[in-house]
């Protein structure tokens, strides 16, 4: 069965530092999708970042990226320069092979904090 | 942009009563999804649908059901409303990737 874990309940960071948030997943499928949310206080679900399977390079959009590990199976984000607005929690998840209805799995979540 | 749209920010039923939760999306995509989100269980899915009348059973479908009769919008139904129904609800649309919805606080009292 699929598996997404997110192992931090809650994260600390200065404003402007980086920050990694953890993720792993577990899977037998050689195809899958790695995805990351952000839900502010308000409540809606960004969507940040994806990777495939089978990237050859792991995947960035603007400050964050994706520290993608296929042997360990981690995929975790990556935020660089924090900022107070990064303040949120953020989900990762995971897509299964494609069946054509592109069905997710989400981990628990991380709390990121950021303090000025 | 990618809009999808819920109903309702906040609302509060009463136990038994019938609620609807509407989402409607216009980026014409197939796949459709509900959620309900609570505290340390992220996101769990309760029903999706691929295609105008088409649904199949997430992985807590009990208490809900759904309705797609247009391919912009569906519909989470709960029959008879109960406390332990108290909520987040997100909806999402997708073809390859999900987008959301700003989401439903359901409040069963």
């Amino acid at each position: 069965a699929q598996k997404i874990t997110q192992t931090q309940p809650g994260m600390f960071v200065q404003e402007k530092e980086a920050v990694t948030l953890d993720c792993t997943y577990d899977t037998s499928d050689p195809s899958y999708g790695l995805f990351w949310y952000k839900q502010p206080s308000s409540g809606e679900m960004i969507f940040l970042i994806y990777q495939g399977s089978y990237d050859q390079q792991n995947a960035t959009e603007g400050r964050y990226s994706l520290n993608f590990q296929k042997a360990r199976k981690s995929a975790n984000l990556v935020i660089s320069a924090s900022q107070l607005g990064d303040s949120a929690m953020y989900f990762c998840a995971m897509r299964g092979p494609f069946d054509g209805y592109n069905k997710l799995i989400f981990g628990a979540g991380t709390r990121l904090a950021v303090h000025p | 942009d990618v809009k999808v749209t819920q109903s309702s920010r906040y609302l509060v039923k009463r136990t038994g009563e019938k609620v609807f939760l509407e989402c409607v999306q216009d980026m014409d995509h197939e796949n459709m999804f509900w959620y309900r989100q609570d505290p340390g269980l992220g996101l769990r899915l309760i029903y999706f649908s691929y295609d105008v009348k088409m649904k199949e059973k997430g992985d807590i479908p009990e208490g809900y059901s759904v309705s797609r009769e247009k391919k912009e919008r569906f519909s989470l139904i709960l029959e008879s409303a109960s406390t332990n129904q108290t909520s987040m609800y997100l909806c999402a649309s997708s073809r390859e990737t999900q987008y959301f919805g700003p989401g439903t606080r359901l409040l069963v009292l």
